[in-house]
């Protein structure tokens, strides 16, 4: 099971402003870093799968990068707005038993103030 | 199509009493997994399946837990005699694959509150 850290635990941010949250993950034995979102009430959705060093997604307002030789991904948000407002989760695959398991870091708490 | 659903949404029960938590993954998805996320605690690996069989059970934190999938869909996830500990949001997820880079797709979850 490796050690998947997301940095900060909550934000608040005004309507409008742009905010980005880290993932910090073991860079040996990388394979991929999943990025999903988890509004209350609702069920976690996945938003990006990356895989190479350097490789960046977009989605919207929304981008990830990746740098697997140090161990970390930033999630950046736009312009936030209200529906923006969510967990965020990032995660990371180990071998197990055959098949690849996803470990999740706590989350960034994203509160989107209008 | 449907997505994944999962029942009941909440679960409130006393101590020590048995409760079964079920699961509808996307048809067609071979994977199932269920995780489950303590207060304060990120999502914690359960069981997967593959199939009807589970070839990981190592996230189950004790022989009180056990799931079934039958004929490559449902899953049910089984608590006995349930302890305050146990109290949780369990999340199912269905995928595709078994791989590094499925994405899962997951049910709302079912809150189980045990008193």
């Amino acid at each position: 099971i490796l050690n998947v850290e997301q940095s900060p635990q909550s934000l608040h941010v005004q309507e409008g402003d742009s905010t980005n949250f880290t993932c910090s993950f073991p860079s040996s034995n990388f394979y991929a870093l999943h990025w999903y979102r988890w509004e209350t009430a609702k069920s976690p959705e996945a938003l990006f799968v990356m895989t190479l060093n350097g490789d960046e997604k977009k989605k919207g307002r929304i981008s990830a990068t990746l740098n697997t030789k140090e161990g970390y991904s930033y999630l950046y948000i736009k312009g936030s707005q209200p529906e923006d407002s969510a967990t965020y989760l990032c995660a990371s695959p180990y071998s197990g038993a055959g098949s690849y398991q996803l470990t999740f870091g706590k989350g960034t708490k994203l509160s989107v103030i209008p | 199509g449907a997505g994944v659903s999962q029942s009941p949404s909440n679960k409130v029960t006393e101590k020590g009493k048995d409760v079964e938590l079920r699961c509808d993954p996307i048809s067609g998805h071979t994977a199932l997994y269920w995780y489950r996320q303590r207060l304060g605690q990120g999502l914690e690996f359960l069981i997967y399946f593959q199939g009807n069989s589970a070839p990981d059970k190592s996230g189950l934190p004790s022989d009180r837990f056990s799931a079934e999938r039958t004929g490559e869909s449902v899953s049910t996830l089984t608590i006995q005699r349930t302890q305050q500990e146990d109290s949780a949001v369990y999340l199912c997820a269905s995928s595709t694959g078994t791989g590094r880079y499925e994405k899962l797709f997951f049910g709302s979850g079912t809150q189980l509150s045990v008193l």
